[in-house]
């Protein structure tokens, strides 16, 4: 099956730092979510991104289909992003589209 | 605008015990639906999905069964729960195959 993989595992920054997080994956997919899971285990939906690039406020995100990986940025970062950031591939035939979800990149925000 | 719905938020049961979780979207008609389980501290993971009334797709074998008796309705069953079956069991729904999923509040089950 295919392989979904996020780094880096942890990071930790102080508030106001811009971050980048990565997500890899080792075959075509049909889409690309990325999420923030906050303390109380609410996935947020944060872009739906196949391809290309995207912006909402401080974060943007963009997707090289053709290299399989896709990048979240998270800039002048705030206490109220800590949580965790899950990269999840829709991978399968038609009607079988299936979320294949990455480990995750924790993210702790300290001010 | 859509919504969905999962209860309980939380559960603690005996192994050996049954189980019946509970999904539902407002707003929408004939969704895609989608039953995730994530283990702490890990991923989640493709348990069933529904395309349609009484269409249930199994990706995990396992002691959990889905059921969709209705269009917007989806649950989640076990005769007898084993205490592997802990977890944080979310619901989701799409508007058809491939697009955006988006996910419910989450249901924490510990079973003792």
């Amino acid at each position: 099956g295919i392989q979904v993989e996020q780094s880096p595992p942890d990071l930790i920054l102080q508030e106001g730092a811009n971050s980048t997080l990565r997500c890899n994956f080792s075959d075509s997919v049909n889409n690309l979510q990325w999420f923030h899971q906050n303390p109380w285990g609410q996935l947020i939906n944060l872009f739906y991104i196949p391809s290309g690039t995207k912006q909402n406020g401080r974060l943007s995100a963009t997707t090289v289909a053709t290299e399989r990986y896709s990048l979240l940025y998270i800039s002048s970062s705030q206490t109220t992003d800590s949580g965790v950031y899950f990269c999840a591939v829709g991978w399968g035939g038609y009607n079988t589209d299936k979320l294949i979800f990455g480990t995750g990149t924790r993210l702790q925000v300290f001010p | 605008s859509q919504t969905i719905h999962q209860w309980p938020a939380t559960l603690v049961q005996p192994v050996g015990s049954p189980l019946s979780l509970e999904c539902t979207v407002e707003g929408t008609s004939n969704p895609n639906l989608y039953w995730y389980r994530q283990a702490a501290g890990r991923g989640l993971q493709l348990l069933f999905y529904s395309v349609g009334i009484g269409q249930i797709s199994s990706e995990v074998p396992q002691n959990l069964s889905a059921s969709r008796p209705q269009d917007r309705q989806f649950i989640l069953s076990s005769k007898k729960l084993l205490l592997s079956d802990s977890g944080f069991y979310l619901c989701a729904w799409s508007r058809t195959s491939g697009a955006e999923q988006y996910f419910g509040p989450g249901t924490r089950l510990t079973v003792t």
